[in-house]
This record gives C-alpha cells, structure tokens and sequence, in this order.
C-alpha cells in the first residue's frame, strides 16, 4: 500500500511566522499537488510540481519535489491568518497515474 | 471556479436505506471522482469514472455503487447505509488522468447514517 505521510498533523503558530510542512513516502510518483481545503468546503489545488527537484513559488508559498520524487515540502513565509486551513498533498502513482493523498496539516495562524 | 454541484449538500438517514448522492459538473471533463473525508483517514478514493458507463473502484468502494450515463452526471448509491459510512463525501472532476491529474471538487454532502 502506497501511503503518504503528513507531518505535523496539526500547527499553531503566530502571524509572521514561517513555517514548513512535509509530505514523505517510499514511493516514486510521477507528480505531486499540493491543495488547501477549508472548512465546509472542497479542497482546492496550490500547485502539481513534477520534475525531481522542483520548485515552485506562489506568492509567500513556496513549494518543492524531492530529487527522488518521493517527498515534498510546503514552506510558508510570513504566515497570515488567512493561510489558516488545512493542506493536503497528493501524489500521482502506478501506470493509471492514481492519485493518493495524505492525511494533511491542520494549519492555523494566530493573529 | 470549476462548476461542479452536488445534491445533496446535507442528508439524516436510517440504517439500511438506500441513499443516492449526485454530482453535477458543466465542465464536460472526462474523469470525474467519488471520495470519502474522516477524521485520521483523510480523503479516500471511493469510485472513480472515466467516461460515460465506464468505472472502476477506488480504495474504499464496498457497499458503494455508481453510474455515469451522462458526461455531467455521476452518482454515488448505497444500496443499504451503514453507519460507518456516515462521512463527508466530495466528488471531484479533472480533464486528463496522466500525470497532470489535477482534480477539481464540489462542496461536498455530508451525510449521517444513524
């Protein structure tokens, strides 16, 4: 079983603040996304990285592909309230690229 | 955002009634996706369709059943409820399967067998 772990589970952590968070597996996938999901709602997708080693930036969000494609971290700068929710990622895997995803890390910034 | 709905947004029900859950999308994507969502488990592929009448399972797809006869259309039946499948359920759309596999999902039903 393909599993991808999440840590931490839950942060608490003050308005400015940074902060990272992983996604790790022991299996190779194909690409990884990460989304953020609020509550009462669907999660919505951040970014899919693809290439080992990658990194993308989306405003205070930076997001990497590890070298084996088989982890991937979610750094925030500066975190806000408005960051607060929780963060999943997801990877692609096996020959029908299925996606798998994690358990996620409940955010939450404290103003 | 990507127009999906799904119907309906709440749902009480008895164990052992039927109960079906519809998922609406107006983006004419190919693939379209049932999940679950429980505290420590996270979402959890139920079924998924990958075009009119064709489906495969999920990782969690006993006691569920679905059927896609329109593009638009998929729904998600279970044939007797059980409280373990009290959840939130999402469903999900996306326009290719490769590696680009990047999934658009509604609002979600949340629905509580008793």
């Amino acid at each position: 079983t393909q599993l991808l772990e999440q840590s931490p589970q839950f942060l608490s952590i003050q308005e400015g603040e940074n902060l990272t968070v992983y996604c790790n597996s022991s299996s190779v996938f194909s690409s990884l996304q990460w989304y953020r999901q609020e509550p009462g709602e669907g999660p919505v997708l951040l970014v899919t990285v693809v290439t080992g080693g990658e990194v993308k930036k989306l405003k205070r969000l930076t997001f990497q592909f590890g070298d084996a494609r088989k982890d991937s971290s979610l750094h925030i700068t500066a975190a806000q309230p408005g960051d607060t929710g929780l963060y999943l990622c997801a990877g692609a895997v096996g020959r029908d690229d299925k996606i798998i995803f994690g358990k996620g890390t409940r955010l939450h910034i404290l103003p | 955002d990507a127009g999906i709905t799904q119907s309906p947004r709440h749902k009480v029900t008895e164990t052992g009634t039927p109960v079906t859950l519809r998922c609406h999308q107006t983006e004419n994507h190919r693939y379209m996706y049932w999940y679950r969502q429980d505290p420590g488990h996270g979402l959890r592929l139920i079924h998924y369709s990958y075009g009119v009448k064709d489906t495969d399972k999920g990782e969690v797809s006993d006691g569920y059943s679905v059927s896609r006869s329109k593009t638009e259309d998929f729904l998600l039946t279970l044939e007797s409820a059980t409280s373990s499948q009290t959840s939130v359920y999402f469903c999900a759309i996306s326009s290719a399967g490769g590696s680009y596999n990047e999934q658009f999902f509604g609002p979600g039903t949340r629905l509580t067998v008793l």
